[in-house]
């Protein structure tokens, strides 16, 4: 079975600071892994995806994320927050076997204060 | 990149009519497609995994003949709620996946659903 694990619903960052969205998954088989955002009565958009090659994935939006197999997690971290990255962040595991069907999390809504 | 779209965008329908939602790859044939259900401020729950050709494979507690689901060509799902209760409000949102994608699926823009 699989799971993914968000820690934190709500971060909050000032503009220009760091921003680090936790994610941890739990699978028995290799995993692929990825990141979602969705803004406000919209659909998801993908901002990275794990699919087993390297480890550290850079995504769209200046986002990145690193692959920890020994610590079970998926982190998503940006350098720099922008107001326009204000919104809902979903991390979801699936079978690196391709069956798409996705565990999702329960989100991180980032705030970005000014 | 391949494109899912949804329509409609928003609904609001009486209690007790039935609402149908429509999903579409635009550049793409879909083999599967997939359907969701998210609650304000909560994730994605699966509900269904809609295969052309062929019946709905659907999640544990939803129910099937409450929500119809149709997969009739590569390029469009339909989900239809059946006669449709205030419980039923929710964002419903599809996805879609290309072979050869390497697990990756593109999500429409979602359905928000209001029954009065």
């Amino acid at each position: 079975a699989q799971s993914v694990t968000q820690l934190g619903s709500h971060v909050s960052v000032s503009e220009g600071a760091l921003v680090l969205l936790r994610c941890n998954y739990s699978s028995s088989v290799p995993p692929y892994l990825f990141w979602y955002v969705q803004y406000p009565n919209q659909g998801l958009q993908l901002l990275l995806k794990y699919t087993s090659a390297a480890t550290l994935v850079k995504g769209i939006n200046g986002f990145e994320a690193e692959f920890k197999k020994s610590e079970t997690s998926f982190h998503l971290t940006k350098p720099s927050a922008h107001m326009s990255d204000a919104a809902e962040y979903f991390c979801a595991v699936s079978e690196a076997s391709g069956t798409y069907k996705y565990i999702f999390g329960t989100g991180t809504r980032l705030k970005v204060l000014a | 990149g391949a494109v899912v779209s949804q329509h409609p965008s928003w609904v609001i329908c009486k209690s007790g009519t039935s609402v149908k939602i429509e999903c579409r790859s635009l550049d793409f044939q879909a083999t599967t497609m997939f359907w969701y259900r998210q609650f304000p401020k909560q994730s994605l729950m699966l509900m269904a995994t809609s295969n052309e050709g062929s019946k709905a494979t659907y999640e544990q507690g939803v129910e099937k003949d409450k929500f119809l689901i149709n997969h009739a060509s590569l390029t469009l799902s339909t989900l239809t709620v059946t006669s449709a209760h205030p419980e039923d409000s929710s964002f419903y949102i599809c996805s879609a996946a290309t072979s050869g994608s390497t697990g990756e699926l593109f999500f429409g823009e979602g359905s928000r659903l209001t029954v009065l």
